[in-house]
């Protein structure tokens, strides 16, 4: 089944303790991106990966960081999370290397920093 | 950073009646994309309008894009119980060198009642 996956589902961590948040495709997408979703903003794209070793930053990068070392996977890591990266994680794939391809997301990690 | 304001932020409609939904900014897009998310799940791709003053259907929904590229539409009739959930536009940067950064709108929470 075609899909993109996501680990864990369900976090709760404390503040400062480096994290990491698996995401996965078997569709051989080009495109792979993160977003954080919180009410009332809507999503907002973190990082996005255009192909293998190419990453660039959306519009709320601060305190994350990601590698795409292959092309199915894309971890999103937090170095030192704080309770503002408190959120919903998606991670999401396109088979073009362009955003306008239709993107698949994953189902979502909720993350709590206390 | 481009910003996409997206209204009405919530509607409650009953059933039969027609809605609209807007998605507007003062920036350009190369393409904008309507995604309809369900409680526990990821965004799904409803549609994506790449030119100026296109119009796509999908049944009971109707897609505009703005002629110039600034803006888009939603609009649904007869709006059955099904419809219900979130509603974001997401728009992909029009600059030369950021293809792949997307902006999503913050989204119209639709509630359908029988």
């Amino acid at each position: 089944e075609a899909q993109v996956t996501q680990n864990p589902r369900y976090l709760i961590t404390v503040t400062g303790k480096k994290l990491t948040v698996t995401c996965s495709q078997n569709m051989n997408h080009e495109y792979m991106s993160w977003y954080r979703q919180d009410p009332g903003l809507g999503l907002r794209q973190i990082y996005y990966s255009m192909n293998v070793e190419v990453t660039d930053k959306g519009d709320v990068p601060e305190g994350y960081k990601v590698s795409r070392k292959e092309k199915r996977n894309f971890p999103l890591i937090l170095e030192s999370p704080s309770p503002n990266q408190t959120s919903l994680y998606f991670c999401a794939s396109a088979p073009s290397n362009y955003a306008s391809g239709e993107q698949y997301f994953g189902p979502g990690t909720r993350l709590t920093v206390t | 950073t481009q910003l996409l304001e997206q209204s009405p932020q919530f509607l409650s409609i009953q059933e039969g009646e027609n809605l609209t939904v807007y998605c507007n900014s003062s920036s350009v897009f190369s393409s904008l994309q309507w995604y309809r998310q369900e409680p526990g799940e990821g965004p799904v791709l409803l549609v994506t309008v790449v030119t100026g003053g296109e119009v796509k259907k999908l049944k009971r929904l109707t897609f505009q894009f703005g002629d110039a590229r600034k803006d888009s539409s939603l609009h649904i009739t007869a709006a059955q119980p099904g419809d219900t959930g979130l509603y974001l536009c997401a728009g992909e940067d029009a600059g030369g060198t950021s293809y792949g950064k997307l902006t999503f709108g913050q989204g119209t929470i639709l509630t359908v009642h029988p």
